[in-house]
């Protein structure tokens, strides 16, 4: 399967513990996107990377946050110290290029926090 | 400034029915809209894209969607509704010059036996 893998697809967390969670794009994909959607709620943009740069990072709340796509490996997105209100599912997205091409998207990392 | 409007938040049909999922939005520039398919616990799958050429575009699975200027609409159809079909939908918006999209709240169809 050439999708986009991500992994775990549920991970539970503890508050104040960190949560990893990592995509691999699709083969011959270098823009990453990651989302987040709340319960009945549409996705919500979060982050655009390509190779070791973030292009757009607007949806990104300020404090422990973070995300990276390296060279080599996955693109990881972070998050420090979470909390209750961070239990959503978090969808990553690849494509070829940056504009008006269709998001191949993962089946997501549900994160619970308890 | 770009938004999505998904006019119904739950749709409910029989099935071999018609299906309408509407879809409007507002955008400053030319813009390229999509319908994505959220089956639970899964990622979002492309049913089709609009990027500015024909009007009347064909997706998977017997789905279609017309863009409409006039009205900027975008709504989705199917002629006749199958229990496979049941699902979240999302309409979806980028201009063509940007790389964010822009989610509707999604649609969740519910088809009947």
């Amino acid at each position: 399967n050439a999708g986009v893998m991500q992994n775990p697809r549920h991970l539970v967390r503890r508050r104040g513990q960190e949560a990893r969670l990592r995509c691999s794009p699709m083969k011959g994909h270098s823009h990453v996107y990651w989302y987040r959607q709340l319960p009945e709620e549409g996705l919500k943009f979060m982050v655009y990377l390509q190779k070791e740069n973030i292009i757009d990072e607007s949806g990104m709340p300020k404090e422990r946050f973070s995300a990276e796509f390296p060279k080599e490996g996955p693109s990881i997105l972070r998050i420090q110290q979470v909390v209750r209100g961070d239990s959503a599912a978090y969808f990553c997205a690849s494509s070829t290029r940056q504009d008006n091409q269709p998001q191949h998207f993962g089946d997501g990392t549900r994160l619970s926090i308890l | 400034a770009q938004s999505v409007t998904q006019l119904d938040s739950h749709v409910s049909v029989s099935e071999g029915t018609p299906v309408l999922l509407r879809c409007n939005y507002s955008s400053s520039y030319s813009p390229s809209l999509f319908w994505y398919v959220q089956h639970p616990n899964k990622g979002l799958q492309l049913l089709l894209k609009y990027t500015s050429a024909a009007t009347l575009v064909k997706g998977i699975n017997g789905f279609e969607a017309e863009f409409k200027k006039s009205e900027t609409s975008f709504h989705l159809t199917k002629p006749s509704a199958h229990m496979s079909d049941a699902a979240e939908y999302f309409c979806v918006v980028n201009q063509n010059t940007g790389n964010q999209f822009y989610f509707g709240t999604g649609t969740s169809l519910t088809v009947i036996p």
